[in-house]
């Protein structure tokens, strides 16, 4: 069952500009992480929030965590094409079982030069 | 360190066949996984293991097997290959089970069932 859902399915913005992804989910977590992966490779490890942290910064990227609404947003700010890649979001579930990551169905981000 | 590896990174088979993908990971990790992914879907967690010896189903654990016999490999074993297996199929390791660890992925295998 998918847990994250993420919105929107594609962007597509100019080098430069900011870019927003949402992911909403369903049931209660622990943390939820982010990840990205370029077409034809292995996903990687951008980021982590805890349930009990609202915002986390990294480099350009920034997360934010909302519990009451299930939902939360990265922002990768002053975009490059070198950022262009699909972006997931990853629940670990309350109460789930161990270890196991619930992914979404991700965002598909254009970066044009 | 040569982080996740997996092989091959394209097969394809016919309908009934059965195969191994293969993963191995050099960095003392306990846990490991394997996934699918499907076009416009994300990954969903197939078999996972907490160690050596202990493996559990994930969420879509049906026509695949798995073992575990040492830390290193996590082979996944494709039974009788059906067309609906046709995916690419990722391999992840993280130092413990504990949710929030990093998880870290192979390239993949493309495998196509016809």
């Amino acid at each position: 069952s998918q847990q994250g859902e993420e919105d929107p399915q594609a962007l597509s913005i100019q080098e430069g500009e900011n870019a927003t992804m949402n992911c909403s989910y369903k049931t209660s977590i622990n943390n939820l992480q982010w990840y990205r992966q370029n077409s034809g490779r292995g996903l990687v490890h951008l980021i982590l929030i805890r349930s009990n942290e609202r915002e986390k910064h990294s480099g350009r990227l920034r997360v934010t965590l909302d519990t009451s609404k299930k939902s939360s947003s990265l922002l990768i700010t002053a975009s490059r094409a070198a950022d262009t890649a699909s972006y997931f979001c990853a629940t670990e579930q309350r109460g789930g079982s161990q270890g196991n990551l619930i992914f979404g169905k991700g965002t598909k981000l254009s970066v044009k030069p | 360190n040569a982080g996740v590896t997996q092989t091959p990174k394209f097969q394809v088979l016919k309908t009934g066949q059965s195969m191994t993908l293969q993963c191995a990971q050099d960095m003392n990790h306990e846990y490991m996984s394997w996934y699918r992914q499907d076009p416009g879907m994300g990954l969903r967690l197939i078999h996972y293991s907490v160690g050596a010896g202990i493996t559990d189903q994930g969420e879509v654990p049906n026509g695949y097997n798995v073992s575990r016999s040492t830390t290193e490999d996590f082979p996944l074993r494709l039974l009788s290959a059906a067309p609906s297996q046709t995916s690419v199929y990722f391999c992840a390791s993280s130092y413990s089970w504990f949710g929030a660890d990093t998880q870290y992925f192979g390239p993949g295998t493309r495998l196509t069932v016809l």
